[in-house]
């Protein structure tokens, strides 16, 4: 099993421009989410989803959208990119077994630069 | 809300013991401790849950005090392969999570 990938591994956006950033996953997950990390700081929740066609905001949802139309694919969508979206981003999923009870796998993550 | 670690930063010796903590201002139903390597993704610990369930790693316990919504992770006898950052993660029933800014261990030779 390759696990959550992730694609690509770097990107330097101009400000104002678009990027969808990939997430994949092996392991016939339901859960999948989308965190941010900026420098020295914790992981920030942007959006997530229990399965496909359903998605929900996150902590900070602003300027990005996503989809999920397969189990397997949770895109990360950025329009209009600004410098405040310089960050790491990472994509998880997560099994569980009961609620509140969820193990999440991180992919490797995309290191996006806005100028 | 953003739960509060301490300590932001421990340096050990091998061998020795640590203790990071993580408090909330919210009613705690789990807690869930990440450990992430510099340049790396975060690695799953521990999910404790409330009323006593836990589920994680062979070699690091942690505690979890509802009544004072706090959770202890216990680093015994570290290792060298312990250094990184530990996280907790507080919150929702669908593992969307609230993080905590991180604590810093540094484990030295």
């Amino acid at each position: 099993n390759a696990g959550v990938t992730q694609t690509p591994k770097f990107r330097i956006l101009k400000i104002g421009q678009s990027m969808t950033l990939q997430c994949t996953q092996d392991m016939n997950h339901n859960y999948m989410y989308w965190y941010r990390q900026d420098p020295g700081m914790g992981l920030k929740l942007i959006y997530y989803s229990v399965g496909a066609g359903i998605t929900d905001k996150g902590e900070v949802p602003n300027g990005y959208n996503v989809s999920r139309s397969t189990t397997e694919d949770f895109p990360l969508r950025l329009e209009l990119a600004a410098p405040s979206q310089t960050s790491v981003y990472f994509c998880a999923s997560g099994e569980t077994s009961g609620i509140f009870y969820n193990e999440q796998f991180f992919g490797p993550g995309t290191r996006l630069t806005v100028l | 809300q953003q739960p509060v670690q301490s300590p932001q930063a421990v340096i050990l010796r091998e061998g020795e013991d640590a203790v990071i903590n993580c408090s909330s201002s919210k009613a705690l139903y789990s807690v869930h401790w990440y450990r992430q390597k510099h340049g790396e993704a975060p690695v799953f610990l521990m999910i404790l849950l409330k009323g006593g369930e836990q589920k994680g790693h062979d070699k690091i316990s942690a505690s979890f005090n509802e009544k004072k919504q706090q959770s202890s992770l216990y680093l015994t006898a570290s290792q060298l392969s312990y250094s990184g950052t530990y996280f907790c993660g507080t919150g929702g029933s669908q593992g969307n999570l609230i993080f905590g800014k991180g604590t810093k261990l540094s484990v030295k030779p």
